[in-house]
């Protein structure tokens, strides 16, 4: 097993640009989420899904979207670029039980001019 | 808001040391959990003990929580090398989050 997938792992934007981060996973598990690192700062919660359908707000969700058509994949779009979103962002899922641990992908590391 | 504080920022050791770890949290909590981070890479899931237990041991790791006083502490025993990474508590409410604190960067010098 593959685990939890993201690309790309970096990525230079400028400011107003849109992307799409990618995550996958083939674990089979209900719950996904994204995550944004920042120095000093631990990971912030961006959005989260308990499954295929289903996506809620995290702790800072402004400026993001995300969708969740199948159970495998994930992806987080950013619709207007703002430097404040360059950070290093990770995607982890989990079996749908609440607040069992988390698999995490490697990271993608974003720049926005 | 973060959840859960880790102390020390940073720990720089010898080879052979102890290195222990604290998280301080501040609502109630379901379970804790503490994750590895080494650099440039992704988080691994090291140990969770739930807000029943006191004490739980995995390995070299023995982790504690005091959900009276809202804390928990990691405790690495005989440290290598390749111990070096930064270490997080995430904390979990029996919802659907799992909130991370900031973190500790451990260095064990050989």
């Amino acid at each position: 097993n593959a685990g939890v997938t993201q690309t790309p792992k970096f990525q230079v934007l400028k400011t107003g640009q849109s992307m799409t981060l990618q995550c996958a996973q083939d674990m089979n598990h209900e719950y996904m989420s994204w995550y944004r690192q920042d120095p000093g700062m631990g990971l912030r919660l961006i959005h989260y899904s308990v499954g295929a359908g289903i996506t809620d707000q995290g702790e800072v969700p402004n400026g993001y979207n995300v969708s969740r058509s199948t159970t495998e994949d994930f992806p987080l779009r950013l619709l207007s670029a703002a430097p404040s979103q360059t950070s290093v962002y990770f995607c982890a899922s989990r079996v749908g039980s609440p607040n069992e641990k988390l698999f995490f992908g490697s990271g993608t590391q974003l720049s926005v001019l | 808001s973060q959840q859960g504080e880790e102390d020390p920022q940073a720990l720089s050791i010898q080879e052979g040391e102890n290195a222990t770890m604290n998280c301080s949290y501040k609502t109630s909590i379901n379970n804790l959990q503490w994750y590895r981070q080494n650099s440039g890479r992704g988080l691994v899931h090291l140990i969770l003990i739930r807000s029943n237990e006191r004490e739980k041991h995995s390995g070299r790791l023995r982790v504690t929580l005091d959900t009276s006083k809202k804390s928990s502490s990691l405790l690495i025993t005989a440290s290598r090398a390749a111990d070096t990474a930064s270490y997080f508590c995430a904390t979990g409410d029996g919802g659907f989050k799992t909130i991370f604190g900031a973190g500790t960067r451990l260095f064990v010098k050989a």
